[in-house]
């Protein structure tokens, strides 16, 4: 199993352009979400999903959208990029909906908006 | 509102040492609790959970951790430290299907 896969490793945008970050598992995981991580702040919910066709907002949505049309596939899509979304995003999966389930990471991608 | 705090930013130890990172939640009802590492340039991985059950809970490469219902702690441990445990150090909680991580401890352990 590749377990958790992300595409690009590293991106440099111009601020208000757009772009999709891939992320797909193959471990028919039904959870996925994307995480960003800055500095002294921990990993941040931007959104998650249940299930294909199922997705909803996490702590940090404003400014990236999702879907899941797939259970291997979750893009996180920028709409239009602000420095501020400078950041390492991460992808993550889990198994069931239950909080118990440990979460597997991908291995990050490091998005630079200038 | 439900989460976890980490208080200190910076643990620093001597290879052979014990290591402790310091992790207290807040939360209502029963918490389900998670330690990650974060090595250099890659994602995070899981050490181990507190769901239930036993108070101290085993986990990978060595660690365990400590359930402390009233003091509300679950402390990562490690008997003596190696120089490849040096990273960065995540806990977190679930609250209540998602997680809410900690602001992260930087683990460094001097040869």
């Amino acid at each position: 199993n590749a377990g958790v896969t992300q595409t690009p490793k590293f991106q440099v945008l111009k601020t208000g352009q757009s772009m999709t970050l891939q992320c797909a598992q193959d471990m028919n995981h039904e959870y996925m979400s994307w995480y960003r991580q800055d500095p002294g702040m921990g990993l941040r919910l931007i959104h998650y999903s249940v299930g294909a066709g199922i997705t909803d907002q996490g702590e940090v949505p404003n400014g990236y959208n999702v879907s899941r049309s797939t259970t291997e596939d979750f893009p996180l899509r920028l709409l239009s990029a602000a420095p501020s979304q400078t950041s390492v995003y991460f992808c993550a999966s889990r198994s069931g909906q239950g909080g118990y389930y440990e979460q597997y990471f991908g291995p990050g991608t490091r998005l630079t908006v200038t | 509102a439900q989460s976890v705090a980490q208080p200190e930013d910076q643990v620093n130890v001597a290879e052979g040492n014990p290591l402790t990172v310091k992790c207290t939640y807040s939360v209502s009802g029963n918490p389900y609790l998670f330690w990650y590492v974060q090595y250099p340039n890659r994602g995070l991985q899981f050490l181990l959970k507190y769901i239930t059950g036993d108070n101290l809970v085993k986990g990978s490469y060595g660690f365990e951790a400590e359930f402390n219902k009233s003091q509300t702690s679950f402390h990562l441990k490690k008997p003596s430290a190696l120089v490849s445990d040096s990273a960065l150090y995540f806990c977190a909680v679930r609250v209540p299907t998602q997680l809410s991580f900690g602001a992260g401890t930087t683990v460094t352990v001097r040869a």
